[in-house]
């Protein structure tokens, strides 16, 4: 079965910390892999994907196939980083196609 | 070029009855997916629609249906209501199923 753990339902980290949201997935095939964010009272929003390998926001993700982990970092963070954050594999063919799994999420707060 | 628009925003229906909630894609968008938030969980897939058609379908049973028209809108249609459907329901709109845009949601509430 497809499955995504986020382990911290909640971070918290003081401004100009480094932070580290975690994520780990159970898949067959190899899956494409996005962050999403969603800041308190918007939509739920594309942060990154690992196949464009950018850094938006100063966020990057590395994608480790032999873990199987997806672990967003920043390395200085800010105020306005506080957000929920879900990872979400994404498996295109057969009866997933097409489908993003979502994890729980965690909840950011960035301290000041 | 307009995002993905959802409609209504809030809706209060009664256990038993049928709700329809509508959704319309974003420009250039051919591929729609729907999905359920309940509350403190993350978004579960309900099914999606490329080209009008069903493209995959997620562990709903078959009282959730669904439908997209030819200018890429779709509607997700509930009948027989239960109090545990009650949730946040989001439309996503891609071009071929790729990088998904989710709309702001509809906020259903099941009494």
């Amino acid at each position: 079965a497809q499955r995504v753990t986020q382990p911290e339902k909640l971070l918290s980290v003081f401004k100009g910390a480094p932070v580290e949201l975690k994520c780990n997935y159970s898949y067959s095939g190899s899956p494409e892999l996005f962050w999403y964010v969603q800041y308190s009272r918007q939509r739920l929003q594309l942060l990154l994907r690992h196949i464009s390998r950018e850094s938006i926001k100063g966020f990057t993700a590395d994608l480790n196939k032999g873990e199987t982990s997806f672990h967003l970092k920043k390395p200085f963070a800010q105020e306005e980083d506080s957000a929920m954050y879900y990872c979400a594999p994404y498996y295109a063919g057969g009866t997933s196609y097409g489908k993003l799994t979502f994890g729980q999420g965690t909840i950011l707060t960035v301290h000041p | 070029e307009t995002g993905v628009t959802q409609s209504p925003t809030h809706l209060i229906k009664t256990r038993g009855q049928q709700v329809t909630l509508r959704c319309s894609s974003q420009s250039g968008h051919n591929t729609v997916s729907w999905y359920q938030q309940a509350l403190g969980q993350g978004p579960q897939f309900i099914f999606q629609y490329y080209r009008e058609e069903e493209n995959g379908r997620g562990n709903f049973p078959p009282r959730f249906s669904g439908l997209q028209f030819p200018n890429y809108s779709s509607e997700l249609n509930v009948n027989a209501l239960e109090l545990d459907d009650s949730a946040l329901y989001l439309c996503a709109s891609s071009l071929n199923h790729y990088e998904q845009y989710f709309g702001p949601g509809t906020r259903l509430t099941v009494t």
